[in-house]
């Protein structure tokens, strides 16, 4: 009965390499994030998504994409990927139009080699 | 984007002890304040919030605190436990772009 849930939980890579981070809500929510928490602990928001359509972008390079097959699912796929990638990447997800909880998926440990 | 400025960024207070953490922000329309703990190796989890329209909220050993005139909000919690350490978030969404922006965190240990 995972609310969101994210595949996989750990993820280790040569640099160079591409790879996807999955994130699936039942919860019937409007709006997806993905977030990134780096060894510093900071949650910076990377994209925003409400209803497959993209709301956020903050500057983050190209080679991350979002994709959002249906509104209860919101993919990253990472090109190229690089050392500073390294980090934890979470999935969240809550009602549209904000006051409302946000709901986290349990984290995806990128590291990059 | 939005700046949300946390602190401290580490807080140790003894068993027993309050703790206080302040988040001050910049756009005034945020309307949204909500608090999220992180334990560790955990999600964070959302656990008070408040909206602009009040002042103040109080569940049990925690409350939050708002003053939008100042723009700054603050949790505070009393009879702090063991169990109180983790690393604290405070948030902030306008309600109309689907951008939760979080502060900087802060790590609170609660020692014997």
């Amino acid at each position: 009965d995972t609310a969101v849930s994210q595949t996989p939980k750990y993820l280790v890579t040569q640099m160079g390499n591409d790879k996807s981070i999955k994130c699936e809500q039942n919860l019937g929510h409007d709006t997806m994030y993905w977030y990134k928490q780096d060894s510093k602990k900071f949650l910076k928001i990377m994209f925003s998504y409400n209803n497959k359509e993209l709301i956020i972008n903050e500057t983050v390079p190209n080679r991350f994409s979002p994709k959002s097959p249906d509104k209860a699912h919101l993919n990253l796929h990472i090109n190229s990927l690089e050392l500073g990638d390294s980090a934890v990447y979470f999935c969240a997800s809550n009602l549209a139009g904000g006051f409302t909880e946000a709901f986290f998926g349990q984290g995806t440990r990128l590291t990059v080699v | 984007g939005e700046n949300v400025e946390q602190h401290p960024s580490t807080l140790s207070v003894q068993e027993g002890d309050s703790a206080v953490i302040k988040c001050t922000y910049s756009d005034s329309a945020s309307n949204y304040f909500p608090w999220y703990k992180q334990e560790l190796g955990k999600r964070p989890q959302l656990i008070i919030d408040i909206r602009s329209n009040v002042g103040e909220k109080k569940d049990q050993r925690i409350a939050v605190t708002l003053n939008k005139t100042a723009k700054h909000f603050s949790l505070h919690i009393t009879e702090t436990q063991p169990e109180d350490s983790a690393v604290y978030f405070c948030a902030l969404d306008t309600g109309t772009a689907s951008k939760l922006t979080f502060g900087t965190g802060t790590r609170l240990q609660v020692t014997l």
